[in-house]
Protein backbone atom coordinates (compact mmCIF):
# COMPACT_ATOMS: atom_id res chain seq x y z
CA UNK A 1 0.00 0.00 0.00
CA UNK A 2 0.92 3.99 -0.82
CA UNK A 3 3.38 5.08 2.04
CA UNK A 4 4.86 8.19 2.34
CA UNK A 5 6.95 9.31 5.42
CA UNK A 6 7.81 12.72 5.77
CA UNK A 7 11.26 13.64 8.01
CA UNK A 8 12.76 17.44 8.54
CA UNK A 9 10.79 19.45 10.73
CA UNK A 10 12.02 21.49 13.23
CA UNK A 11 12.46 25.02 14.69
CA UNK A 12 13.64 27.26 13.29
CA UNK A 13 14.24 31.33 13.10
CA UNK A 14 12.98 33.48 10.87
CA UNK A 15 14.99 34.26 7.53
CA UNK A 16 16.36 30.88 7.99
CA UNK A 17 16.10 27.42 5.73
CA UNK A 18 15.30 24.21 5.94
CA UNK A 19 14.59 21.12 3.99
CA UNK A 20 11.56 18.40 4.09
CA UNK A 21 11.92 15.22 2.50
CA UNK A 22 9.31 12.43 1.88
CA UNK A 23 10.12 8.99 0.98
CA UNK A 24 7.51 7.15 -1.04
CA UNK A 25 7.02 3.51 -1.20
CA UNK A 26 4.16 0.99 -2.29
CA UNK A 27 3.78 2.96 -5.73
CA UNK A 28 5.39 3.66 -9.08
CA UNK A 29 6.54 7.35 -7.27
CA UNK A 30 8.51 8.33 -10.89
CA UNK A 31 4.51 8.28 -12.36
CA UNK A 32 2.31 10.45 -10.22
CA UNK A 33 2.68 13.85 -9.41
CA UNK A 34 3.13 14.71 -5.83
CA UNK A 35 2.32 17.83 -3.71
CA UNK A 36 2.63 19.66 -0.24
CA UNK A 37 0.11 20.70 1.74
CA UNK A 38 0.42 22.61 5.20
CA UNK A 39 -1.55 23.32 8.21
CA UNK A 40 -0.96 25.73 10.68
CA UNK A 41 -1.44 24.91 14.61
CA UNK A 42 -5.69 24.79 14.70
CA UNK A 43 -6.14 26.53 11.06
CA UNK A 44 -7.84 24.40 8.12
CA UNK A 45 -5.67 22.75 4.99
CA UNK A 46 -3.48 25.33 2.36
CA UNK A 47 -1.79 23.76 -0.68
CA UNK A 48 1.65 25.00 -0.78
CA UNK A 49 3.53 23.47 -4.14
CA UNK A 50 3.15 20.57 -7.07
CA UNK A 51 5.47 18.42 -8.83
CA UNK A 52 4.97 17.21 -12.03
CA UNK A 53 5.75 13.27 -12.41
CA UNK A 54 9.17 13.89 -13.89
CA UNK A 55 10.10 17.39 -12.21
CA UNK A 56 9.68 19.13 -15.37
CA UNK A 57 7.13 21.27 -14.07
CA UNK A 58 6.11 22.76 -10.55
CA UNK A 59 3.87 25.29 -9.39
CA UNK A 60 3.51 27.29 -5.92
CA UNK A 61 0.93 29.09 -3.75
CA UNK A 62 1.82 32.67 -4.28
CA UNK A 63 2.05 32.44 -0.43
CA UNK A 64 5.43 30.62 -0.75
CA UNK A 65 6.75 31.45 -4.27
CA UNK A 66 10.06 32.44 -4.88
CA UNK A 67 11.07 31.49 -1.19
CA UNK A 68 10.51 27.28 -1.18
CA UNK A 69 11.52 24.87 -4.17
CA UNK A 70 9.88 21.66 -4.57
CA UNK A 71 12.27 18.83 -6.12
CA UNK A 72 11.94 15.28 -6.61
CA UNK A 73 14.61 12.07 -6.85
CA UNK A 74 12.98 9.41 -8.93
CA UNK A 75 15.67 6.88 -8.25
CA UNK A 76 15.47 7.51 -4.49
CA UNK A 77 11.37 7.97 -4.18
CA UNK A 78 11.75 10.69 -2.72
CA UNK A 79 9.76 13.94 -2.76
CA UNK A 80 11.64 17.38 -1.25
CA UNK A 81 10.61 20.74 -0.21
CA UNK A 82 13.46 23.54 0.45
CA UNK A 83 12.36 26.28 2.39
CA UNK A 84 14.10 29.58 2.84
CA UNK A 85 13.51 32.73 4.42
CA UNK A 86 11.20 31.30 6.43
CA UNK A 87 8.45 33.69 8.57
CA UNK A 88 6.67 32.59 11.50
CA UNK A 89 3.38 32.28 9.45
CA UNK A 90 5.00 29.25 7.90
CA UNK A 91 4.82 27.46 10.93
CA UNK A 92 2.68 24.42 10.13
CA UNK A 93 2.40 20.52 9.87
CA UNK A 94 3.64 20.01 6.42
CA UNK A 95 1.95 17.27 4.69
CA UNK A 96 3.23 15.57 1.56
CA UNK A 97 0.64 13.88 -1.03
CA UNK A 98 0.25 11.72 -3.89
CA UNK A 99 -1.60 13.52 -6.66
CA UNK A 100 -4.76 11.22 -8.11
CA UNK A 101 -3.90 8.63 -11.32
CA UNK A 102 -4.93 11.38 -14.33
CA UNK A 103 -4.38 14.15 -15.74
CA UNK A 104 -7.74 15.26 -13.90
CA UNK A 105 -7.21 14.67 -10.66
CA UNK A 106 -3.30 15.91 -10.67
CA UNK A 107 -4.78 18.58 -8.74
CA UNK A 108 -6.11 16.74 -5.97
CA UNK A 109 -4.58 14.32 -3.35
CA UNK A 110 -5.34 10.70 -3.12
CA UNK A 111 -3.06 9.88 -0.24
CA UNK A 112 -1.05 11.70 2.43
CA UNK A 113 2.47 11.25 4.82
CA UNK A 114 1.71 11.99 8.25
CA UNK A 115 2.80 15.63 8.29
CA UNK A 116 6.09 16.99 9.85
CA UNK A 117 6.02 20.18 12.10
CA UNK A 118 7.78 23.08 11.47
CA UNK A 119 8.11 26.30 13.71
CA UNK A 120 9.81 29.21 12.82
CA UNK A 121 10.38 31.51 15.80
CA UNK A 122 13.29 33.22 17.02
CA UNK B 1 -8.62 31.55 -6.91
CA UNK B 2 -11.62 29.88 -6.30
CA UNK B 3 -13.03 30.36 -2.99
CA UNK B 4 -14.61 27.15 -1.21
CA UNK B 5 -17.17 27.75 1.48
CA UNK B 6 -18.58 25.11 3.69
CA UNK B 7 -21.20 24.81 5.89
CA UNK B 8 -22.00 24.63 8.69
CA UNK B 9 -18.79 25.41 10.24
CA UNK B 10 -19.37 22.29 13.39
CA UNK B 11 -22.41 20.19 13.82
CA UNK B 12 -23.59 17.96 16.50
CA UNK B 13 -24.62 14.42 15.81
CA UNK B 14 -25.85 11.37 17.23
CA UNK B 15 -24.83 7.67 16.50
CA UNK B 16 -27.01 6.29 13.68
CA UNK B 17 -27.49 9.83 12.41
CA UNK B 18 -27.37 10.92 8.95
CA UNK B 19 -25.41 14.67 8.35
CA UNK B 20 -24.67 16.52 4.88
CA UNK B 21 -22.38 18.90 5.03
CA UNK B 22 -22.47 21.42 1.96
CA UNK B 23 -19.64 22.76 0.49
CA UNK B 24 -20.15 25.87 -2.28
CA UNK B 25 -17.43 27.28 -4.95
CA UNK B 26 -17.06 30.95 -5.81
CA UNK B 27 -17.24 29.71 -9.68
CA UNK B 28 -18.09 26.82 -11.77
CA UNK B 29 -15.80 23.68 -11.07
CA UNK B 30 -17.84 21.39 -13.01
CA UNK B 31 -17.16 17.85 -10.59
CA UNK B 32 -13.71 18.69 -9.93
CA UNK B 33 -14.80 18.21 -6.18
CA UNK B 34 -12.74 16.21 -3.23
CA UNK B 35 -13.50 15.78 0.02
CA UNK B 36 -11.16 14.36 2.90
CA UNK B 37 -11.71 13.42 6.50
CA UNK B 38 -9.59 14.68 9.54
CA UNK B 39 -9.25 13.61 12.91
CA UNK B 40 -6.89 15.17 15.15
CA UNK B 41 -3.46 14.57 15.12
CA UNK B 42 -3.84 13.01 11.93
CA UNK B 43 -3.50 13.11 8.30
CA UNK B 44 -6.34 13.61 6.41
CA UNK B 45 -7.97 10.73 4.43
CA UNK B 46 -9.15 11.00 0.72
CA UNK B 47 -12.84 10.01 1.04
CA UNK B 48 -14.30 11.25 -2.44
CA UNK B 49 -12.72 12.85 -5.65
CA UNK B 50 -14.75 13.60 -9.11
CA UNK B 51 -17.79 15.29 -6.28
CA UNK B 52 -19.53 11.56 -5.97
CA UNK B 53 -16.86 8.88 -6.45
CA UNK B 54 -15.57 7.04 -3.54
CA UNK B 55 -11.92 6.49 -2.48
CA UNK B 56 -10.66 2.92 -2.68
CA UNK B 57 -11.37 1.53 0.30
CA UNK B 58 -14.16 4.04 1.80
CA UNK B 59 -17.02 2.55 3.33
CA UNK B 60 -20.64 3.22 1.03
CA UNK B 61 -21.91 5.04 4.39
CA UNK B 62 -20.15 8.15 2.43
CA UNK B 63 -21.51 9.53 -0.56
CA UNK B 64 -21.07 12.76 -2.47
CA UNK B 65 -23.18 14.73 -4.84
CA UNK B 66 -23.03 17.87 -6.78
CA UNK B 67 -22.07 19.89 -9.78
CA UNK B 68 -20.92 23.39 -11.20
CA UNK B 69 -20.91 25.15 -7.54
CA UNK B 70 -23.21 23.40 -5.04
CA UNK B 71 -21.82 20.23 -3.32
CA UNK B 72 -22.90 17.85 -0.57
CA UNK B 73 -21.29 15.06 1.56
CA UNK B 74 -23.82 12.93 2.79
CA UNK B 75 -22.59 10.26 6.09
CA UNK B 76 -25.34 7.91 7.10
CA UNK B 77 -25.33 6.08 10.13
CA UNK B 78 -22.53 7.65 12.02
CA UNK B 79 -20.20 5.89 14.14
CA UNK B 80 -18.27 6.94 16.63
CA UNK B 81 -15.44 6.63 14.52
CA UNK B 82 -16.95 9.31 11.40
CA UNK B 83 -16.88 12.47 14.28
CA UNK B 84 -13.95 14.33 12.58
CA UNK B 85 -13.57 17.31 10.57
CA UNK B 86 -14.22 17.34 6.88
CA UNK B 87 -13.09 19.43 4.01
CA UNK B 88 -13.82 19.64 0.63
CA UNK B 89 -11.24 20.88 -2.28
CA UNK B 90 -11.53 22.10 -5.80
CA UNK B 91 -8.81 20.86 -8.55
CA UNK B 92 -10.74 22.73 -10.87
CA UNK B 93 -7.95 25.19 -11.38
CA UNK B 94 -5.04 26.44 -9.70
CA UNK B 95 -4.30 26.98 -7.37
CA UNK B 96 -6.34 23.96 -5.44
CA UNK B 97 -8.16 25.64 -2.72
CA UNK B 98 -9.76 23.91 0.76
CA UNK B 99 -13.37 24.71 2.55
CA UNK B 100 -12.48 25.69 5.89
CA UNK B 101 -13.63 22.79 7.29
CA UNK B 102 -16.42 21.19 9.02
CA UNK B 103 -16.50 19.70 12.14
CA UNK B 104 -18.29 16.85 13.27
CA UNK B 105 -18.73 16.62 16.61
CA UNK B 106 -20.78 13.79 19.10
CA UNK B 107 -24.40 15.30 20.48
Amino acid sequence: QVQLVESGGGVVQPGRSLRLSCAASGFTFSGYGMHWVRQAPGKGLEWVALISYDGSNKYYADSVEGRFTISRDNSKNTLYLQMSSLRTEDTAVYFCAKAGDSSATTRTFYSWGQGTLVTVSS
Amino acid sequence: DIQMTQSPSSLSASVGDRVTITCRASQGIYIYLAWFQQKPGKAPKSLIYAASSLQSGVPSKFSGSGSGTDFTLTISSLQPEDFATYYCQQYHRYPPTFGQGTKLEIK
